[in-house]
């Protein structure tokens, strides 16, 4: 089975601070995602990428930027965090149609 | 602009019954449906998925029923178990492009 795997489960960090958000892949997957998932609000995309190097942005992508150095590895920047992006973030990589998501980290910013 | 209005937010039934979620979209180029469901805790997980030129897709005790006219699907759980308790997330995908998910339905079967 895919795994795709978050560094933390739980993250609490303070506003301004600059926050990275982890995710690795084991099945060499080109395409990765992140979503952040609020309630009422559904699941969001925030950044993909379909290889090494090279990201899109989705449908929210303000106070967010990623990197993708390595194909198994995606990682999420909040560049200054703020109180309104406490919220659970979802990592997903993907083969055709089939989306495998993470556990998420939930992340409150104080 | 929301793509994939999903119905209701939230259902409780009793355990045995069948607690259908609806959504419809707008874009006729989607061509891929599927659901997923989430427990607590986790991320949601692919449960079952359609494409358009079928009208009904089972696995199971769950049940995708699709009507290409009226730009609708709906997720059916058959005999439904407390176990069956989780937030279900319906989604459409148009060729190259990422998936667009509905809001999300959060279901509690009753013992």
């Amino acid at each position: 089975d895919v795994k795709v795997t978050q560094s933390s489960r739980y993250l609490v960090k303070r506003t301004g601070e600059k926050v990275f958000l982890e995710c690795v892949q084991d099945m060499d997957h080109e395409n990765m995602f992140w979503y952040r998932q609020d309630p009422g609000l559904g699941l969001r995309l925030i950044y993909f990428s379909y290889d090494v190097k090279m990201k899109e942005k989705g449908d929210i992508p303000e106070g967010y930027s990623v990197s993708r150095e390595k194909k198994e590895r995606f990682s999420l920047i909040l560049e200054s965090a703020s109180t309104n992006q406490t919220s659970m973030y979802l990592c997903a990589s993907r083969t055709g149609t089939g989306y495998t998501f993470g556990s998420g980290t939930r992340l409150t910013v104080v | 602009q929301q793509q994939v209005k999903q119905s209701p937010q939230s259902l409780i039934v009793q355990k045995g019954g069948i607690p259908i979620i609806n959504c419809a979209y707008e874009n006729t180029a989607f061509d891929y449906f599927p659901w997923y469901q989430q427990f607590p805790g986790k991320g949601p997980a692919l449960l079952i998925a359609i494409r358009p030129d079928v009208s009904e897709k089972k696995e199971g005790r769950f049940t995708i029923s699709f009507n290409k006219s009226a730009k609708q699907f709906s997720l059916h759980i058959m005999d439904s178990q407390p176990g069956d308790s989780a937030t279900y997330f319906c989604a459409a995908k148009k060729p190259l492009s990422t998936l667009t998910f509905g809001k999300g339905t959060m279901l509690l079967v009753s013992p």
